[in-house]
This record gives structure tokens, sequence and C-alpha cells, in this order.
């Protein structure tokens, strides 16, 4: 299957300040998402982004397909925005392969 | 209001004894799926499936069950279940096809602990 490298595992931030973080993968993919995992389990989509650039507010992605790499900026982070971040990737909708994640805390 | 839908929310089992977890969406989405979230581990995919009648085995299959007899619907079987299937169970809808918005939609989980 795809392999899905997330770095970094943690990430520890003060309020107001942008972190980038990166999604390797193994393979081509053509469906790449991007999620939250908020405190309470819950999965929020923030990109679908297979190739190319993405904003949302102070949120963005880049997605290298051709490299194999995906990035999501945060800007200006408040402490909402503190969970887990997860990139998952696919083809051709067989299988999806998830990273396992990236667990930020955003301190007031 | 556009959603995937699981129930139950949260299930506490003994080994052995036979459970169904339901989801269901109402996107008309053709491609529905499972995973598990374990600690450490992110999501793995359990089955998926493309259509109505058409399921295929995900990564970690072993011990489940699951059927598409209409396209609303993908429940989840354990037909006899063990501890090591405690988990964090996540159901997903998605469009099928590639495009601009092809996104898996994820249901709210399904905390399962079989003792």
């Amino acid at each position: 299957g795809i392999q899905v490298e997330q770095s970094p595992p943690d990430l520890i931030l003060q309020e107001g300040a942008n972190s980038t973080l990166r999604c390797n993968f193994s393979d081509s993919v053509n469906n790449l998402q991007w999620f939250h995992q908020n405190p309470w389990g819950q999965l929020i989509n923030l990109f679908y982004i297979p190739s190319g650039t993405k904003q949302n507010g102070r949120l963005s992605a880049t997605t290298v397909a051709t490299e194999r790499y995906s990035l999501l900026y945060i800007s200006s982070s408040q402490t909402t925005d503190s969970g887990v971040y997860f990139c998952a990737v696919g083809y051709n909708f067989n299988k999806f392969y998830f990273g396992s994640g990236t667990k930020l805390n955003v301190k007031p | 209001e556009a959603q995937v839908t699981q129930n139950p929310r949260y299930l506490i089992t003994v080994t052995g004894k036979k459970l169904t977890v339901t989801c269901s969406q109402n996107m008309n989405h053709e491609y529905m799926s499972w995973y598990r979230q374990d600690p450490g581990l992110g999501l793995r995919q359990i089955y998926y499936s493309m259509n109505v009648e058409v399921t295929d085995k995900g990564d970690v299959p072993e011990g489940y069950k699951v059927s598409r007899k209409e396209k609303r619907n993908f429940p989840l079987i354990l037909e006899s279940p063990s501890p090591n299937q405690t988990s964090l169970y996540f159901c997903a809808s998605s469009l099928k096809g590639t495009g601009l918005t092809y996104e898996q939609y994820f249901g709210p989980g399904t905390r399962l602990t079989v003792t």
C-alpha cells in the first residue's frame, strides 16, 4: 500500500504563531485530503487537494503531486486549532491511507 | 442537512456477542468506507464500497463483515467481537470520481469497547 508520513509528530505553538505541517506519500495519488480531529474526536474536512494550492481563511494547503508531498500552513494560530491533523491519500477510489497525524497544541 | 450518521455512538459489549454498527448517508454518495482509529496508528481502512453490492477489503478486514444493499446504508458487522477490536470506528462517504470535489465526509464515530 501507499506509505504516508506526516511531520512533525508533535508541535507546540504559542497563540499567534505560524506553522507548516508536511505529508509525504510513497506513490502516485489522485485524491488527497487534510483533516482536523478536534479534542472531541470529530473529523473535520479542511482541504480536498490532490494538486495545486487552496486557501481558506488562516489555513492554506499546497500539494505537489509529482514530488509526492503536501503542506498545510496554519497562520496566526488560535487555541481552537489544537488537535490532530491528518493527511489521507488514495488512488482511483480504491483504498485510502492515512498518516499517523501531527498533534498540535496551541497555548494561550 | 447533508450528513453521515452512525449508531450507536458508544457501545460496550462482551467477547463473542455479535453486533452491528449502522452507517447512513443522505448525500447520494456512491463510495462508502469504514475505518478504525487506534492510538498512534492514525486511521486504517477496514472495508470500502464503490457502489451497491460492490464491496472490497481495506487494510484491516479480519474479523469484520459489511454489506451494501442500499446506496445510503453501509453497516459494519462484528460476528464474534474480541478485545483487540476495541477501537474508535468511523464511517465515511463521498462521490466517486476524479475532479474538483470528491472528498470524503466522516460520521461522528462509534467508540466500541469489547470486554
